[in-house]
């Protein structure tokens, strides 16, 4: 089955600088790679994904980048505000089912 | 935050004791799911469910069972046989011709004592 690696496990940056979280996958048939931010005590929503046919995505201040040839895929937050400190999932689906990573914790420091 | 809710917030639970975790949606959506969350270990899949009265298991179902009777539920029996109950469940949904996304409920946590 689908296994996903995320990294780092927690990550702290400075207000206004920007956060990058990493995840691998094993499947070269996964095709759809959403990620999910998870604020203290509240459920999960999804932010942002992207599809095996594109290699980038934005919306504001986030982007996801896609490397199928290398089975990877990043999580890039520009401009960060202390509303960004969550726990972040990567995931990925080549179909119903979604493998998640273990999550990271990110922290902002004002 | 409506759409789908799981019922109730907290739990306690006695060591031995079967319990049911409640999950409902108004979505219209056909997809259902059940991930536990335990700290560090992201969101693992107990069962889902793709159609009523279908459901598949998912990567740890030793100890947990499920049924769905109508499209709107998708309850989650905890049995005796789950050697570590305590955790935080997750309840979603998902259209099931749609890209993937789920939409999860607020969670359960379930403590066993």
């Amino acid at each position: 089955g689908e296994n996903v690696e995320q990294h780092p496990s927690t990550l702290s940056v400075q207000e206004g600088d920007s956060a990058v979280i990493k995840c691998t996958y094993s499947d070269s048939a996964s095709n759809y790679f959403p990620w999910y931010k998870q604020e203290l005590g509240k459920r999960p929503q999804l932010i942002i994904d992207i599809r095996s046919n594109v290699g980038e995505k934005k919306d504001q201040r986030i982007a996801v980048t896609l490397n199928k040839t290398a089975k990877h895929f990043s999580l890039h937050i520009t401009e960060t505000q202390p509303e960004d400190s969550a726990v972040y999932f990567c995931a990925a689906s080549m179909g119903e089912k979604l493998t998640f990573g273990t999550g990271t914790r990110l922290t902002i420091i004002p | 935050d409506g759409g789908i809710t799981q019922s109730p917030k907290y739990l306690f639970r006695k060591e031995g004791q079967n319990v049911t975790l409640s999950c409902e949606q108004n979505l219209n959506h056909d997809a259902m799911y059940w991930y536990r969350q335990d700290p560090g270990q992201g969101l693992r899949l107990i069962y889902y469910s793709q159609i009523v009265n279908d459901f598949q298991k998912g990567d740890i179902a030793e100890g947990y069972s499920v049924s769905r009777e109508k499209k709107e539920s998708f309850p989650l029996t905890v049995t005796s046989a789950q050697k570590n109950p305590t955790a935080f469940y997750l309840c979603a949904s998902s259209p099931r011709l749609s890209h993937n996304e789920q939409f999860f409920g607020p969670g359960t946590r379930l403590t066993v004592l």
